[in-house]
C-alpha cells in the first residue's frame, strides 16, 4: 500500500526555520512528480512546490527564494527547508504524489502541522 | 496565475439529493481540472482527474464535467459520507492553483 508520512512540523518564532520530511513507502519518490501543499487553519488548499522526477523544482511566489524541496533518493524521502518563517506560514503542510506526472495528486500523507508564532 | 472559482461556498443538501458544484478557470485549462474531497481533520482525496475521469475506488455516483473554463462536479444520490468539502485543482500549469471550496452541509 502507497503510503506518505510527513513529520518535522512544530512551533516555531517568526524569522526562524523548520525543516519538513515525508518519508514514502510502496513506490520511489525520485520517480515520481512530488508536491508539498498547505492548509492554514480553516482556510483553502494552496500548492507550495513540486519536484519533478528530473530534479527540476518550482514554488509558489509566497514562498519562492525562502523555501525549498529536496529528496534524498537513498531513505526514498522527500523535503521542505523552511526559511525566514512566517505568521502567514502557519499551516497544516501535506505531501502529495503526482499521479502521472500530470499534476493530480493520487495520494497524500496525513499533514503535520507548522505553527510560526513568537 | 490561473485563478480557480467555485461555487456555491457553500450547500445545504439532503441525503438521496443530486447536487452539483460549479469551477470557472480564469482562463483555458482544457480538461487538466481535478476535483477533490476532504473531510475535517483529514487529508484531501482524488475524486475526478482530468474533468470527467473516475478515480479508482471511488462511487459511481461522483461524476465531472466540463472543459476549457467551466467545469462541474455531480453527485447523484447523495449519501451521508459525501458531507464535507469539495475542491477543484488546476493542473495546467504551475502555480497549481485550487477553488476555494464547497462546503457541503447536511439540510
Amino acid at each position: 500500500e502507497v503510503l506518505l508520512a510527513e513529520s518535522g512540523g512544530g512551533l516555531v518564532q517568526p524569522g526562524g526555520s523548520l525543516r519538513l520530511s515525508c518519508a514514502a513507502s510502496e513506490f520511489t519518490v525520485s520517480s515520481n512528480y512530488m508536491s508539498w501543499v498547505r492548509q492554514a487553519p480553516g482556510k483553502g488548499l494552496e500548492w507550495v512546490s513540486v519536484i519533478y522526477s528530473g530534479g527540476s523544482t518550482f514554488y509558489a511566489d509566497s514562498v519562492k527564494g525562502r523555501f525549498t524541496i529536496s529528496r534524498d533518493n537513498s531513505k526514498n524521502t522527500l523535503y521542505l527547508q523552511m526559511n525566514s518563517l512566517r505568521a502567514e506560514d502557519t499551516a497544516v503542510y501535506y505531501c502529495a504524489r503526482d499521479r502521472y506526472g500530470d499534476s493530480t495528486f493520487d495520494y497524500w500523507g496525513q499533514g503535520t502541522l507548522v505553527t510560526v508564532s513568537s | 496565475d490561473i485563478q480557480m472559482t467555485q461555487s456555491p461556498s457553500s450547500l445545504s443538501a439532503s441525503v438521496g439529493d443530486r447536487v452539483t458544484i460549479t469551477c470557472r478557470a480564469s482562463q483555458s485549462i482544457s480538461n487538466y481540472l481535478n476535483w477533490y474531497q476532504q473531510k475535517p481533520g483529514k487529508a484531501p482525496n482524488l475524486l475526478i482527474y482530468a474533468a470527467s475521469s473516475l478515480q479508482s475506488g471511488v462511487p459511481s455516483r461522483f461524476s465531472g464535467s466540463g472543459s476549457e473554463t467551466d467545469f462541474t462536479l455531480t453527485i447523484s444520490s447523495l449519501q451521508p459520507e459525501d458531507f464535507a468539502t469539495y475542491y477543484c485543482q488546476q493542473s495546467a500549469g504551475t502555480p497549481y492553483t485550487f477553488g476555494q471550496g464547497t462546503k457541503l452541509e447536511i439540510k
